[in-house]
């Protein structure tokens, strides 16, 4: 079957760094995005990865391993505004995304 | 660029009564586009996928005579909660992939919160 796995909930401190993982598996494969989604609004999307390695935008980064079906997605210099829930979503051979939870990342000062 | 918009942004509605929701690519030709369900801190729900010009698949589970959905532009899709009842509230939300580029991201737009009483 098809999965994506993420960690429920993290916490970080402002201005650090922090990296949420995901693990899939899907029939098939073309691409891992990952999108933010701040309560009560739709996701807006943050990267997309469908070659290994790391792709790095401005303070989000995001990695893949497709030999490993894994992705991690790293935030630097945190900022409150951060404080969102971050969803990895893997494309199938049916270019249909399959979903995480979704990771509610909680920020403090 | 890429902007999907959709409307309303929220609805109330009474039992029984039937509501629309479009969805429209405004800078984009879309010739697929999406629809989710979101519940209350869960992820979201792909309902059905649709293709302009032709009928949605629908995923496992959801009744296409009550959820109805029509694509009949390369720009706009709608949905259509028919008969709604108070289980139906949710968060509806509509992603469209843009036509004839090889980048496979999809776009979303701010989602339609619906409340049936």
């Amino acid at each position: 079957g098809q999965n994506i796995d993420q960690p429920t909930e993290m916490t970080a401190t402002e201005g650090a760094i922090v990296q949420i993982n995901c693990t899939y598996q899907t029939s098939g494969f073309n691409g891992l995005f990952w999108y933010q989604q701040h309560a009560g609004e739709a996701p807006t999307f943050l990267s997309y990865n469908v070659l290994d390695g790391l792709e790095e935008k401005g303070r989000f980064s995001s990695f893949l391993s497709r030999s490993k079906g894994y992705s991690y997605l790293l935030l630097k210099e945190l900022q409150m505004k951060d404080s969102a829930s971050y969803l990895c979503a893997g494309m199938d051979s049916n270019y249909q995304l399959i979903w995480g939870a979704g990771t509610k990342l909680i920020i403090k000062p | 660029g890429a902007v999907v918009s959709q409307h309303p942004s929220w609805v109330i509605c009474k039992s029984g009564t039937s509501v629309k929701i479009e969805c429209r690519s405004l800078d984009f030709q879309a010739t697929t586009m999406f629809w989710y369900r979101q519940f209350p801190k869960q992820s979201l729900m792909l309902m059905a996928t649709s293709n302009e010009g032709s009928k949605a698949t629908y995923e496992q589970g959801v009744e296409k005579d009550k959820f109805l959905i029509n694509h009949a532009s390369l720009t706009l899709s709608t949905l259509t909660v028919t008969s709604a009842h108070p289980e139906d509230s949710s968060f509806y939300i509509c992603s469209a992939r843009p036509a004839g580029i090889d980048y496979n991201e999809q776009f979303f737009g701010p989602g339609t919160r619906l409340t049936v009483l």
